[in-house]
């Protein structure tokens, strides 16, 4: 079976740095991305990890650790803008499917 | 500028009704997606299609069933739509290699 896990909600104040966990279990693997969805909106594609460690992006870096089944995304600079939830998705070992967690609604505070 | 579009952002519908939702890609990508995203439940996969007039069942698949005729168009038919299938409903299109590419997304309300 699948099992992505992340937090419900997370608060922020604008300038500063937040992490945002993801843990899985999945039967498959073939690389970890981080999607932003603004409210209403569909998910925007942030970074995508398939080898362990650490990918930026710009204010954005996502890190994995396959051993561990653990990932996370980190925002620096943190924006008004950067108000959405945050989707963590696994990608099964023969490409087709994707498995989404709840996703992470992080709220950034003046 | 790859595109995803769905062809309706809202509609309501009654109960029993046949519900049709399209979806077009313009990247040539094989593998199509429709999902549903509720609150809580973050985005369950329908179903899926990975070449024309092949398909996959996804988690939840009770209640749909879809359509590829061409490469480019994955339709998500409701055959008698209930109350239960209200919801936000996403196509996505892959070409797997990295992400995939999000439709703008319907949301379907059922009275």
């Amino acid at each position: 079976g699948q099992n992505i896990d992340q937090p419900t909600e997370m608060t922020a104040t604008e300038g500063a740095i937040v992490q945002i966990n993801c843990t899985y279990q999945t039967s498959g693997f073939n690389g970890l991305f981080w999607y932003q969805q603004h409210a209403g909106e569909a998910p925007t594609f942030l970074s995508y990890n398939v080898l362990d460690g650490l990918e930026e992006k710009g204010r954005f870096s996502s890190f994995l650790s396959r051993s561990k089944g653990y990932s996370y995304l980190l925002l620096k600079e943190l924006q008004m803008k950067d108000s959405a939830s945050y989707l963590c998705a696994v990608r099964d070992q023969d490409f087709n499917k994707f498995y989404f967690g709840s996703g992470t609604k992080l709220n950034v505070k003046p | 500028d790859v595109k995803v579009t769905q062809s309706s952002r809202y509609l309501v519908k009654r109960t029993g009704e046949k519900v049709f939702l399209e979806c077009v890609q313009d990247m040539d990508h094989e593998n199509m997606f429709w999902y549903r995203q509720d609150p809580g439940l973050g985005l369950r996969l329908i179903y899926f299609s990975y070449d024309v007039k092949m398909k996959e069942k996804g988690d939840i698949p009770e209640g749909y069933s879809v359509s590829r005729e061409k490469k480019e168009r994955f339709s998500l038919i409701l055959e008698s739509a209930s109350t239960n299938q209200t919801s936000m409903y996403l196509c996505a299109s892959h070409d797997r290699e990295y992400e995939q590419y999000f439709g703008p997304g319907t949301r379907l309300t059922v009275t």
